[in-house]
C-alpha cells in the first residue's frame, strides 16, 4: 500500500512569489491535513479537508489556502511569500475511522 | 487553552539504559493521544494511539501509557537506532495538537 506522497521535496522561492505544494493521500483515505513545522514553533495545524470540503482551519493568515480534488489529492498554496514561511510542510492522510494519521515526507520550502 | 508539553527537551542515553519521556496535556474534548517518531528531514512516523486513561500499548522496545493528564513513552534497553525526535500529539476536533518533542540520542 503506497504511503502519502508529497511533491516537490524541496523548493526555493523568492519573497513575494507564490507556491503550490501537492499531497496524494493513501488510497481510500478521504481526509487530508496540512501542517507547518519550524524549529521555533514545532508542528502547527494549517487546515484539514474531507471529501473536497475544508472542515477545520488553523490560525494562519489568508495567504495560506488549500483545496482538495475529487480523487482526494490536495494542494496547498501560499501567496506573497515571506521569509518566515520557510518551513517543512507536512501532509497527513486519515481514513476517518481509526484516527490513524499517516504523514508524508514533507516539502522543504526555503524563501530567500 | 489547549496545550501539549513534552519533557525533557533532549535526552542522552547509553545503549541499554532505559528511560521515560513525558507528555502532559490540557485539552478539552480529547479524542486520542498519538506518539510519533521523527528522523531528521523526514515526516513523523506513527507509533501509537491511546484513547482512554489506563490504556497501554507496546511495540518492540517502546511502551506507551496514558493517564487523565499525561502520557509516558517508556524506552527499554534502547539501541542507537532509536535515536530520533519523539513527538506527542492530542487529537481534538479533527486536528492534531503537537508538543515540541523530545530529542533522544542513544550512544553505543
Amino acid at each position: 500500500k503506497a504511503g502519502v506522497t508529497q511533491t516537490p521535496r524541496y523548493l526555493i522561492k523568492t519573497r513575494g512569489q507564490q507556491v503550490t505544494l501537492s499531497c496524494s493521500p493513501i488510497s481510500g483515505h478521504r481526509s487530508v491535513s496540512w501542517y507547518q513545522q519550524t524549529p521555533g514553533q514545532g508542528l502547527q495545524f494549517l487546515f484539514e479537508y474531507f471529501s473536497e470540503t475544508q472542515r477545520n482551519k488553523g490560525n494562519f493568515p489568508g495567504r495560506f489556502s488549500g483545496r482538495q480534488f475529487s480523487n482526494s489529492r490536495s494542494e496547498m498554496n501560499v501567496s506573497t511569500l515571506e521569509l518566515g514561511d520557510s518551513a517543512l510542510y507536512l501532509c497527513a492522510s486519515n481514513d476517518g475511522g481509526s484516527y490513524g494519521y499517516t504523514f508524508g515526507s514533507g516539502t522543504r520550502l526555503t524563501v530567500v | 487553552e489547549d496545550q501539549v508539553t513534552q519533557s525533557p527537551e533532549a535526552l542522552r542515553l547509553q545503549e541499554g539504559e532505559s528511560s521515560s519521556l513525558n507528555c502532559s496535556y490540557t485539552v478539552s474534548g480529547l479524542r486520542g493521544l498519538f506518539w510519533y517518531r521523527q528522523d531528521p528531514g523526514k515526516g513523523p512516523e506513527f507509533l501509537f494511539t491511546l484513547y482512554s486513561a489506563g490504556e497501554e500499548k507496546e511495540k518492540e522496545r517502546l511502551k506507551a501509557t496514558l493517564t487523565k493528564k499525561e502520557s509516558f513513552l517508556h524506552i527499554t534497553a534502547p539501541k542507537p537506532e532509536d535515536s530520533a525526535t519523539y513527538l506527542c500529539a492530542v487529537l481534538r476536533t479533527d486536528k492534531l495538537i503537537f508538543g515540541t518533542g523530545t530529542r533522544l540520542q542513544v550512544f553505543p
